[in-house]
């Protein structure tokens, strides 16, 4: 099974600020990777797929990269509606989650 | 548009079985897989599996194999989860969500509300 591990696990934040998410997967994924994000008592919502492409009506605040065992989410600026729970998924070999990272407010 | 309806939350003993259901509308649903994922309270998500809506295709996690069934209706466009040998650290949210893929697991681009199973003695 391939183990995905998330850094931080809680990263607290201003309105404004840049943030970055790491994702780490145990073995190579090449670039079969989604981000979601969930907010309290919700269903996740995907961000991105295939580690960089946008899902669509997801704000250009969000992008992300990597490739192989690396990956990163970036908020260019933190919006109020940002602060939530974020997940990395590898689809490259079945599926599994990273543990989350929780976007708190300063 | 696109919606995905799960069943109600259900309360179960230990050892016994719950089967979540999960109906499509607004898209042609053999053409892509459903998958479901579970959060127990407080914690991350868990992938427990995916099922092809094209062809009833599986893939179970290994940590349910033998435990879970995955299948689809196509002539209702609902596809069911059903978990046997309950415990206690099966208390979860149960998700279904619809897989971008109908070969193979994918990503996961719109989801169910959720069912809450309480197993509870």
């Amino acid at each position: 099974d391939i183990q995905m591990t998330q850094s931080p696990s809680t990263l607290s934040a201003s309105v404004g600020d840049r943030v970055t998410i790491t994702c780490r997967a145990s073995q190579s994924i090449s670039t079969w990777l989604a981000w979601y994000q969930q907010k309290p008592g919700k269903a996740p919502k995907l961000l991105i797929y295939r580690t960089s492409t946008l899902e669509s009506g997801v704000p250009s605040r969000f992008s992300g990269s990597g490739s192989g065992t690396e990956f990163t989410l970036t908020i260019s600026s933190l919006q109020p509606d940002d602060f939530a729970t974020y997940y990395c998924q590898q689809y490259n070999s079945y599926s599994s989650f990273g543990p989350g990272t929780k976007v708190d407010i300063k | 548009q696109v919606q995905l309806v799960q069943s109600g939350a259900e309360v179960k003993k230990p050892g016994a079985s719950v089967k979540v259901s999960c109906k499509a509308s607004g898209y042609t649903f053999n053409m892509y897989g459903i998958i479901w994922v579970r959060q127990a309270p407080g914690q991350g998500l868990e992938w427990m599996g995916w099922i092809s809506a094209h062809n009833d295709n599986t893939n179970y996690a290994q940590k349910f194999q033998g435990r879970v069934t995955m299948t689809t209706d196509t002539s209702t466009r609902t596809a069911y989860m059903e978990l046997r040998s309950l415990r206690f650290d099966d208390t979860a949210v149960y998700y279904c969500a619809r897989g971008w893929s109908s070969t193979s697991v994918d990503y996961f681009d719109y989801w169910g509300q959720g069912t809450l199973v309480t197993v509870s003695s």
